[in-house]
Parts: C-alpha cells; sequence; structure tokens
C-alpha cells in the first residue's frame, strides 16, 4: 500500500463547478497534511494546510481532513480555467511524502 | 525577497560525465531536500538535510551525492552511476519542524544526450 493515494485522474469539471480532490494516506499518525497545485513544466506551490479533524476554508479552496478514516481533501469553489493543474496531497511521515497528484482540468 | 534558487534551469549531460545541481536558499531554513519528478509522477526524495555538514539518504539515492557545507546550501551531484537521470530535479526547504510545508525552487530539468 502506497504511503499517500490520489486518484491520477484527469478530473474533469466546468467552468464554475466545484472541483473535489481526494486524497488517503496510511500512517494513523500522521499529524499534517498539506495540498500543492502543480502547473505543467513548474515547480509544486503550497496552497492548503491542515492539521485539524474538520474544514479549513481559505478564499475558494476548502481542505477537509478526517483522521479516523485517514482522508483528506481539497474542494474548489468556481473553478477557473487557471484552476487547471495537477494537485498534490502530502503528509507529513517524519519527512513530506507526496502522491503522485491528481490531474485537474476546467472547461470553459 | 527570501526564496529558493537552483540552477541551472536546464541541464545536458553526456554519457558517463557527472554534474552538479545548485540549490541555494535565504529563507534561514535549517531543512533542504532534494526530489526528483518523472513524467506522470509524484516526487520521489533524493537526499535531505536537517543540519550542516549532515544529510541523510532518502528513498532513492543510489548514483547521487550532497553536500551541506552551509546553511544557505545543498548542492546535489548526479554522477555516472545513475543509469536514468533524464528527469526534473527539485530543492526545497523548511523549519525543522516542517509544519508549514515546504517551499521549492523552479527546478532543473536534467536531458541526457
Amino acid at each position: 500500500q502506497k504511503e499517500v493515494e490520489q486518484n491520477s485522474g484527469p478530473l474533469s469539471v466546468p467552468e464554475g463547478a466545484i472541483a473535489s480532490l481526494n486524497c488517503t494516506y496510511s500512517d494513523r499518525g500522521s499529524q499534517s497534511f498539506f495540498w500543492y497545485r502543480q502547473y505543467s513544466g513548474k515547480s509544486p506551490e503550497l496552497i492548503m494546510f491542515i492539521y485539524s479533524n474538520g474544514d479549513k476554508e481559505d478564499g475558494r479552496f476548502t481542505a477537509q481532513l478526517n483522521k479516523a478514516s485517514q482522508y483528506v481533501s481539497l474542494l474548489i469553489r468556481d473553478s477557473q480555467p487557471s484552476d487547471s493543474a495537477t494537485y498534490l496531497c502530502a503528509v507529513i511521515l517524519n519527512k513530506l511524502v507526496f502522491g503522485a497528484g491528481t490531474i485537474l482540468r476546467v472547461k470553459s | 525577497d527570501g526564496g529558493i534558487t537552483q540552477s541551472p534551469k536546464y541541464l545536458f549531460r553526456k554519457e558517463g560525465q557527472n554534474v552538479t545541481l545548485s540549490c541555494e536558499q535565504n529563507l534561514n531554513h535549517d531543512a533542504m531536500y532534494w526530489y526528483r519528478q518523472d513524467p506522470g509522477q509524484g516526487l520521489r526524495l533524493i537526499y535531505y538535510s536537517q543540519i550542516v555538514n549532515d544529510f541523510q539518504k532518502g528513498d532513492i539515492a543510489e548514483g547521487y551525492s550532497v553536500s551541506r557545507e552551509k546553511k544557505e546550501s545543498f548542492p546535489l551531484t548526479v554522477t555516472s552511476a545513475q543509469k536514468n537521470p533524464t528527469a526534473f530535479y527539485l530543492c526545497a526547504s523548511s523549519i525543522l519542524r516542517q509544519q508549514y510545508g515546504y517551499t521549492f525552487g523552479s527546478g532543473t530539468r536534467l536531458t541526457v544526450v
């Protein structure tokens, strides 16, 4: 079992819709969870981090954490074509471990 | 502005040649990391360092070497022992507790010619 798993996608949503990206992790001891956005050919950019169960909102982005289910998700409201990118979930396991990423395509 | 600088942006390596990728940060971060990313894949950890003059192997250290002589600098050497070095290399840094995640440089794209 991979330490951090994501559906590779691509996930296609129409402009203005909510995009829902999901991630599961294997280590129940994980405490810190991150979402990075990576445009093609560029380096990852941190967009959200969450430590506690529940929701954390920042603008159009909401991170959701459920430690009992070992599940973290990212919701993007009012999706824009500029949100089209690969979204990487990452978990602290002594060091940051990344999932393989989910490709998001927002169609105008 | 604080940040991480990687150079060069593009690098071409001949068979049997060692090459060194530069990574410099002015964020006053204690920890630095090197990742490799292959097309369509996630990031895999090569080496990391939490303190000057000390570093640890990551998941795919074979064929690579690093040094950490200064807090600001963490160069990566891709040796001739690395048989498939063509990839996108990313350097990152963080505070020791890592609770704010990592800050990444802009990357170096290495190609074997």
